[in-house]
């Protein structure tokens, strides 16, 4: 059973233009999480997403940040228009249900590089 | 709201030294608690988990006891070992309707041989 996927693992971009992350859940997870990690801190969280619905995005920036879990192919969390602030390790998690005793199984991360 | 305070790092022991990595929390209800290990480079891995008061989750020589009356989940380990070196995240959550991770901002850990 292939875990958590995440790519690309490292995106450079330059100021002004879009990054788009990918992220395929485990095998039978709907529920999927996104969430950054800045430089020398914790993760915070994004958005939690099923498919074809977002259920949470209070985490998420208002401007410029979108996310979406589509019926059929990965959850993308999109950034548009960058800025060297978006710069951080994005991190998806997806779990089988929301009960707070099942986990939370993470991806590897893309690591994003605005410059 | 709910918050998750862990001990700064980064913390240098030797190896087979005693760690101990505090972590306390707020939470509005009953939440789980949780232990996550980041290695450089990588993801985040679960390292043990509490999902009521007075559970031991333990891993890997690796333990933690949730304490409701103390708002706690303490990490320890007895004998620590260079390959534990790595980022320790404390995190809760209360599940339900929304189930996201709320972490601690993680303490770096280096073992020294």
């Amino acid at each position: 059973n292939a875990g958590v996927m995440q790519n690309p693992r490292h995106l450079v971009r330059r100021r002004g233009q879009e990054a788009r992350l990918r992220c395929s859940p485990m095998k039978g997870h709907s529920h999927v999480y996104w969430y950054r990690q800045l430089p020398e801190e914790g993760l915070k969280f994004m958005v939690y997403l099923q498919k074809e619905n977002i259920i949470d995005e209070s985490g998420m920036p208002k401007e410029r940040f979108s996310a979406e879990f589509p019926k059929e192919g990965p959850s993308i969390l999109r950034i548009q228009q960058v800025v060297r602030g978006d710069s951080a390790a994005y991190f998806c998690a997806s779990s089988l249900t929301t009960s707070s005793t099942y986990e939370q199984y993470f991806g590897p991360g893309t690591r994003l590089t605005v410059t | 709201g709910n918050s998750v305070t862990q001990m700064e790092g980064p913390v240098t022991l030797s190896e087979e030294a005693f760690l101990t990595i505090n972590c306390t929390y707020t939470a509005t209800g009953y939440p789980s608690l949780f232990w996550y290990v980041q290695y450089p480079g990588e993801g985040l891995q679960l390292l043990l988990k509490a999902t009521k008061a007075d559970d031991k989750g333990s891993n890997k020589g690796f333990e933690a006891t949730y304490r409701k009356e103390t708002t706690s989940f303490h990490l320890e380990k007895g004998s620590v070992q260079v390959s534990d070196s790595a980022v320790y995240f404390c995190a809760l959550t209360e599940g339900g309707s929304q189930g996201n991770l709320i972490f601690g901002k993680g303490t770096k850990l280096s073992v020294k041989p």
